[in-house]
């Protein structure tokens, strides 16, 4: 199985919104709908933003959002905040037990 | 609010095995529960996470393809703690190695704070 695949970098404006890509295929994200997301700041653990494509866990800001169309999921970060700049990984289940992580998008408050 | 620790050497030499354990908090790993399994992610320095395999309660467990001829994940319920062996490890296994738990939905919502594992002479 192959890294999904994501864009290495984004950016936008405090308010902005900025949508962050992650494309798989059908045997993973296109496959199912157990599509995740985390949030990394330097030297950290990663944190879970959102699961099974478009759900937050509590106490994930609602500014947060996520979505799928076929084979690719996206992040969208809405209001954009300074302290919303962070490593983003995307992860999927590749079936048979498998899962999968993208590479990361760093994302950046201008 | 469940809690990992990672523990285990910091620096192994090529060709030796990697060993480490998770210990957990404020939840039972022998919970029957079937949410939840047991996992091991790494992420070598300045690149991307890596899953590298999970446990259940059962026992049963499953590994990353690229992985799987080199690793071995188990449980000691006894002591509320999962354990990761990697062997035959090369510089190319240098990494920050997390544990996590993992909830069906393939996803994970308890991290530990990850521990560097260096592979060097």
């Amino acid at each position: 199985q192959s890294a999904l695949t994501q864009p290495p970098s984004a950016s936008g404006s405090p308010g902005q919104s900025v949508t962050i890509s992650c494309t798989g295929t059908s045997s993973d994200v296109g496959g199912y709908n157990y599509v995740s997301w985390y949030q990394q700041y330097p030297g950290k653990a990663p944190k879970l933003m959102i699961y099974e494509v478009n759900k937050r866990p509590s106490g994930v800001p609602d500014h947060f959002s996520g979505s799928k169309s076929g084979n690719t999921a996206s992040l969208t970060v809405s209001g954009l905040q300074t302290e919303d700049e962070a490593d983003y990984y995307c992860s999927s289940y590749a079936g048979s037990n498998n899962l999968v992580f993208g590479g990361g998008t760093k994302l950046t408050v201008l | 609010q469940v809690q990992l620790q990672e523990s285990g050497p910091g620096l192994v030499k090529p060709s030796e095995t990697l060993s480490l354990t998770c210990a957990v908090s404020d939840y039972s790993i022998s919970s029957i529960s079937s949410d939840y399994y047991w996992g091991w992610i790494r992420q070598p320095p300045g690149k991307g996470l890596e899953w590298i395999g999970s446990i259940y309660h059962s026992g049963s467990t499953y590994y990353s393809p690229s992985l799987k001829s080199r690793v071995t994940i188990s449980l000691d319920t006894s002591k509320n703690q999962f354990s990761l062996k990697l062997s035959s490890v090369t510089a190319a296994d240098t990494a920050v190695y997390y544990c996590a738990r993992g909830k069906v939905g393939a996803l994970f919502d308890y991290w530990g704070q990850g521990t560097l594992v260096t592979v060097s002479s």
